[in-house]
């Protein structure tokens, strides 16, 4: 049982945008910064988003994170073939004391 | 340029207990809660615990009873112990650093680990 709920799964074509849902509670994302991750099959996840929407080095514009309340989202504009892959969202947990994560969404670029 | 690097046993019998460290390359040791997190095949990550480098732990409360994490800071490395493994603990386990000191949510993760229990 994920501490985040995510969608299982997000589709969209070459060049469309699309969104991806992380939705939480007051002792999480209504208190604390979101953190996104992508991760291929394989290979370790690699950070997006930190801080609700700042993006590391090396991490392209077209990723972009938004918080409302107890909920999230992940949007990725101009979708492209190698964005298909795994996204997870995550945030520090006040019951927890620790981090927790969304389940992940499978994002397929059709 | 920071780097973690982990190894360990990556086949266990059911009660066996599961060793892993985790070596950090480049930026400072001090300073940073360093983390275990798990992925059973298929599914989402799993919080274990971390620890920073004067040795105060944290734990997931489902994993307590069984984790230990430690810490040597004379060789930049830290380490997870899990006892008393069940095929429920299959999974790929990874190390991994926050972005900065002030914060717990990993940024920089090691290659991963794959740990089978199996008789």
């Amino acid at each position: 049982q994920s501490v985040l709920t995510q969608p299982p799964s997000a589709s969209g074509t070459p060049g469309q945008r699309v969104t991806i849902s992380c939705s939480g509670s007051s002792s999480n994302i209504g208190s604390n910064y979101v953190y996104w991750y992508q991760q291929v099959p394989g290979t370790a996840p690699k950070l997006l988003i930190y801080r609700n929407n700042e993006r590391p080095s090396g991490v392209p514009d077209r990723f972009s994170g938004s918080k409302s309340g107890t909920s999230a989202s992940l949007a990725i504009s101009g979708l492209r073939s190698e964005d298909e892959a795994g996204y997870y969202c995550a945030v520090w947990d006040d019951s927890l004391s620790g981090p927790g994560f969304g389940g992940g969404t499978k994002l397929t670029v059709l | 340029q920071v780097q973690l690097q982990q190894w360990g046993a990556g086949l266990l019998k059911p009660s066996e207990t599961l060793s892993l460290t985790c070596a950090v390359y480049g930026g400072s040791f001090s300073g940073y809660y360093w983390t275990w997190i798990r992925q059973p095949p298929g599914k989402g990550l799993e919080w274990i615990g971390d620890i920073n480098h004067s040795g105060i732990t944290n734990y997931n409360p489902s994993l307590k009873s069984r984790v230990t994490i430690s810490v040597d800071t004379s060789k930049n490395q830290f380490s997870l112990r899990l006892t008393s493994v069940t095929a429920a603990d299959r999974a790929v386990y990874y190390c991994a650093r926050p972005l900065t000191t002030v914060t717990r949510l990993p940024a920089y993760w090691g290659q991963g680990t794959l740990v089978t229990v199996s008789s």
